[in-house]
Formats: C-alpha cells, sequence, structure tokens
C-alpha cells in the first residue's frame, strides 16, 4: 500500500494569512493526489485533484502543488468558512490511501 | 444533480454482519468509468477507503480488509451494497459511498460524496 504521511497535524493560522499543507507519499503517485476539505459533521469535499487542478466551484485561494511524492495544499487569504480539516489522498493505485489530517483552526 | 445517500441498521452488535446500502441518483453505474467506493471515518479520526465496484462490475477491495467485505451493486445500477463480515469494535465508523470516475485509463478522485451513515458496534 501507499502510505500517506500529512503534516502538520493541526495548525493555528489568522485571518488573512497563508498556510500550507504538506504530503508525502512512500512511493511516486504521479500527481495522482487528491485534498479534500471537511468541516464537523459533514462530508469531505473535493478542493483538488490531479495535484494541482482546482476542482468546480472551489476558491481561486486554494492551490495544489507538488510531484513525485512530495505535495501541498496553499490557502491564501485564510477566510473564518476555511477552518475545517484537510485530508490528502492517493488516486493512482489500489488501495487508495488518505493522510491523516490537518485541524485548521483561527488563531 | 448527483446525490448519494447511505443506509445502516445503525446499531449491531460484535461478530454480527453489517449491510450497508449506497443509493445513488443524477447518474447511472452502468456508464462507461462510473466508480462508486466505500470509505469509514471512526469519529476524530481519518478516512479509510475500503472497497469499490465500477461500471463493468469489477470490484476492488482494501485488502487490510479484503477478507471480510463484499462488493456488490443491483441491477437497476442506482444502488451498491457492502456487506462486512465478523464485525467488531474497531468498525465502528461513520460509512460514507462516494463516486469517482475513470476516463481513457486515468483515475478521478471523489467528486461527490453520500452524508455518511454512523454504524456502532456494541454489545
Amino acid at each position: 500500500d501507499i502510505q500517506m504521511t500529512q503534516s502538520p497535524a493541526s495548525l493555528s493560522a489568522s485571518l488573512g494569512e497563508t498556510v500550507t499543507i504538506e504530503c508525502r507519499a512512500s512511493e511516486d503517485i504521479y500527481n495522482g493526489l487528491a485534498w479534500y476539505q471537511q468541516k464537523p459533521g459533514k462530508s469531505p469535499q473535493l478542493l483538488i485533484y490531479n495535484a494541482n487542478s482546482l476542482h468546480t466551484g472551489v476558491p481561486s485561494r486554494f492551490s495544489g502543488s507538488g510531484s513525485g511524492t512530495q505535495y501541498s495544499l496553499k490557502i491564501n487569504s485564510l477566510q473564518s468558512e476555511d477552518v475545517a480539516s484537510y485530508f490528502c489522498q492517493q488516486y493512482y493505485d489500489y488501495p487508495w490511501t488518505f493522510g491523516g489530517g490537518t485541524k485548521l483552526e483561527l488563531k | 444533480q448527483v446525490t448519494l445517500k447511505e443506509s445502516g441498521p445503525g446499531m449491531l452488535q460484535p461478530s454480527k454482519t453489517l449491510s450497508l446500502t449506497c443509493s445513488f441518483s443524477g447518474f447511472s453505474l452502468s456508464t462507461s468509468g462510473m466508480v462508486v467506493s466505500w470509505i469509514r471515518q471512526p469519529s476524530g479520526k481519518s478516512l479509510e477507503w475500503l472497497a469499490a465496484i465500477d461500471w463493468d462490475g469489477d470490484k476492488y477491495y482494501n485488502p487490510s480488509l479484503k477478507s471480510r467485505l463484499t462488493v456488490s451493486k443491483d441491477t437497476s445500477n442506482t444502488q451498491v451494497f457492502l456487506k462486512i463480515t465478523s464485525v467488531d469494535i474497531a468498525d465502528t465508523a461513520t460509512y460514507y459511498c462516494a463516486r469517482s470516475r475513470t476516463y481513457y485509463g486515468y483515475n478521478y478522485p471523489f467528486a461527490y460524496w453520500g452524508q455518511g451513515t454512523l454504524v456502532t458496534v456494541s454489545s
């Protein structure tokens, strides 16, 4: 199985700040990487696919980058509605696997 | 409009078989490229992909649970089912179904999710 290591596990940031979340795969996943946002009591929502493609309707302050085994999600100008947990997921190979998650809070 | 909705027993006893149903609309699982997966999430923890079934009837399982899982779909291609045998307290989680797709051999992730159904395993 491909292991996904996500960091940090938690993050505290101020409104308007830029935050970055990292995800490392145990092997090359050839950009088969997605990022999801999950708010308490809700289902995950797709933000980014193919490592750097913005899903329909997602604000442009979200962006993804990376290649090979290293990927990141950046949120520019943090808004209050961005408080949530974020998960990376590789879909390059079965079994599809998720990172451990990052809980983003307001400072 | 694509929607998915999970249903399950809510609570069941250890060693029993868990049966879950994913009912969906807005697409047909007979359409080329469509894939429906089951994913679970224990409270406060990350997500675990369990199984998937595609438009062609091919099935994919998480090796860590494969011996206990059976995924299937109905003949109308509007429902997907998951059975988990010999449940344990560790199977307590919210279970989601989600739709992804493949296109010309490339996979795309879960753009549509159900609301989830909480399953509690307790004696």
